[in-house]
C-alpha cells in the first residue's frame, strides 16, 4: 500500500479465541479510517468504521481502535469464526481527499 | 453482497491490445472508483469519477483511462496492455465524493496478460 501498512501479513487462531490485526499509517492528514474484508474471488467488504475524532468503535464481534498519536489501528474480532478466515486490510482517507489508501492486508487462518 | 456489479468476470488479452472492463454502480451512488490489486498486495487506486468527470486519480500512465455515464455506470479502458496489468480489477461506488463514506466493491474483473 501507499501510507497504510501493517505488522504482520498471516495471522492464525483457534477457532473461538479472539483475533487481533494491526495497523499502521503514516498520513497525519487522515481522519477517516475504514476495515473492509476479502474473502477468495469476492471484492472487499466493509466491515466496521471509526473517524478521528473517536478512539474505539464497536460493532457486531469487531472492535475498531484508533490511537492517533502512533497512528495505529487495530480490529479486534471476538470468538473468531471459520467465516472470519480472509484477507483484511485497514484503509485511510482524509476529508476533502479523493482516494481512499489501502494497506497490504493481513490473511487471517481460523484453525478449527 | 453489494449492489455494484463488474463485466466481465475474467479476460485473457495478449500483450499490446485493448481493453475496456464495466461496472454498474450500486443504486443512489453518484461516485465510482476503479482499483488495481495485483495478487498478494492491497488495493491500489487508479482514478475516481463523480457526476461524469473525472475527481482524482492515481499513479497510473495515461493509456489507464476511464468514463462515467449519466446512469453513473462506469468504464476503465486500458491501452497497450502490458505484462503487468495482469490483476484483479476492482470498481467501487460510494454515495458521493464529497464526504467520507465507506466503498461498495463490485467482485471485479480478473485480467490476465499474456
Amino acid at each position: 500500500g501507499e501510507n497504510v501498512g501493517l505488522h504482520l501479513p498471516t495471522l492464525s487462531v483457534q477457532e473461538g479465541d479472539n483475533s487481533i490485526i494491526n495497523c499502521a499509517y503514516s498520513n497525519s492528514a487522515s481522519d477517516y479510517f475504514i476495515w473492509y474484508k476479502q474473502e477468495s474471488g469476492k471484492g472487499p467488504q466493509f466491515i466496521i468504521d471509526i473517524r478521528s475524532n473517536m478512539d474505539k468503535r464497536q460493532g457486531q464481534r469487531v472492535t475498531v481502535l484508533l490511537n492517533k498519536t502512533v497512528k495505529h489501528l487495530s480490529l479486534q474480532i471476538a470468538a473468531t469464526q471459520p467465516g472470519d478466515s480472509a484477507v483484511y486490510f485497514c484503509a485511510e482517507k482524509s476529508t476533502g481527499g479523493f482516494k481512499t489508501i489501502f494497506g497490504a492486508g493481513t490473511r487471517l487462518f481460523v484453525k478449527a | 453482497e453489494t449492489g455494484v456489479t463488474q463485466s466481465p468476470t475474467h479476460l485473457i488479452k495478449t500483450r499490446g491490445q485493448q481493453v475496456t472492463l464495466r461496472c454498474s454502480s450500486q443504486s443512489g451512488h453518484n461516485t465510482v472508483s476503479w482499483y488495481q490489486q495485483a495478487l498478494g498486495q492491497g488495493p491500489q487506486f487508479i482514478f475516481q469519477y463523480y457526476r461524469e468527470e473525472e475527481n482524482g486519480r492515481g499513479n497510473f500512465p495515461p493509456r489507464f483511462s476511464g468514463l462515467q455515464f449519466p446512469n453513473y455506470s462506469s468504464e476503465l479502458n486500458v491501452n497497450a496492455l502490458e505484462l503487468d496489468d495482469s490483476a484483479l480489477y476492482l470498481c467501487a461506488s460510494s454515495p458521493t465524493a464529497t464526504t467520507n463514506e465507506k466503498l461498495f466493491f463490485g467482485s471485479g474483473t480478473q485480467l490476465s496478460v499474456l
